[in-house]
């Protein structure tokens, strides 16, 4: 079926470095997109969010790109802190038998070294 | 403020025990309420969504089953437990933003069936 995907599953930066997150996603019908960050241990934390009207969003530290004509998403963390080491999780939002479905990715681990 | 509670934290169960995890959200009403699955390493999985009382929706056929006794109150359960069941569970309940239908997760809860 459609599904949500990642195309890497670790990446590591330095601290103060610039994050970029990618995924893929392939409902052609889906019109909104959200990323979640995800601690060790805990629920998914909502970070960000865009329609499929959009190309950009920015938030503090954070930019979501959505390219359409690839189905592509990406999260932009800019200064990465250690903070930010977490799995993120972006998230396809699409109407199913009459209810908006939410459709999770794999997950990327972003291990952030200071 | 909504807020939403989910326990037990962690949980240790023989295989064969029954389960009941318990879930309820405080600050809104009539609110849409989930439960996912995440294995390991993994994605989030979809088990149940309820939009109200006593109406239920199962993902994927499984070992398990939910019931909402109350508005704010989401129950997953099992008479059985398999080996398989073993994840981390969350409860999750979602409000329309001005974009879309924002999901909300609970604290989780680490269930290991041995």
């Amino acid at each position: 079926g459609e599904s949500v995907g990642l195309h890497l599953p670790t990446l590591s930066v330095q601290e103060g470095d610039n994050s970029i997150i990618n995924c893929a996603y392939s409902n052609s019908a889906s019109d909104y997109f959200i990323w979640y960050k995800q601690e060790s241990g805990k629920g998914p934390q909502f970070i960000i969010d865009i329609r499929s009207n959009m190309d950009k969003r920015q938030g503090q530290r954070v930019t979501v790109l959505l390219n359409k004509t690839v189905k592509h998403l990406s999260l932009q963390i800019a200064a990465t802190q250690p903070g930010d080491s977490a799995v993120y999780f972006c998230a396809e939002n699409y109407m199913n038998t009459g209810f908006q479905k939410l459709v999770f990715g794999t997950g990327t681990r972003l291990l952030v070294s200071p | 403020s909504q807020t939403i509670h989910q326990w037990p934290a962690t949980l240790v169960q023989p295989v064969g025990s029954p389960l009941s995890l318990e879930c309820t959200v405080e600050g809104t009403s009539n609110p849409n309420l989930y439960w996912y699955r995440q294995a390991a390493g993994r994605g989030l999985q979809l088990l149940f969504y309820s939009v109200g009382i006593g109406q239920i929706s199962s993902e994927v056929p499984q070992n398990l089953s939910a019931s909402r006794p109350q508005d704010r109150q989401f129950i997953l359960s099992s008479k059985k437990l398999l080996l398989s069941d073993s994840g981390f569970y969350l409860c999750a309940w979602s409000v329309q933003g001005a974009m879309g239908e924002k999901l909300f997760f609970g604290s989780g809860t680490q269930l290991s069936v041995l």
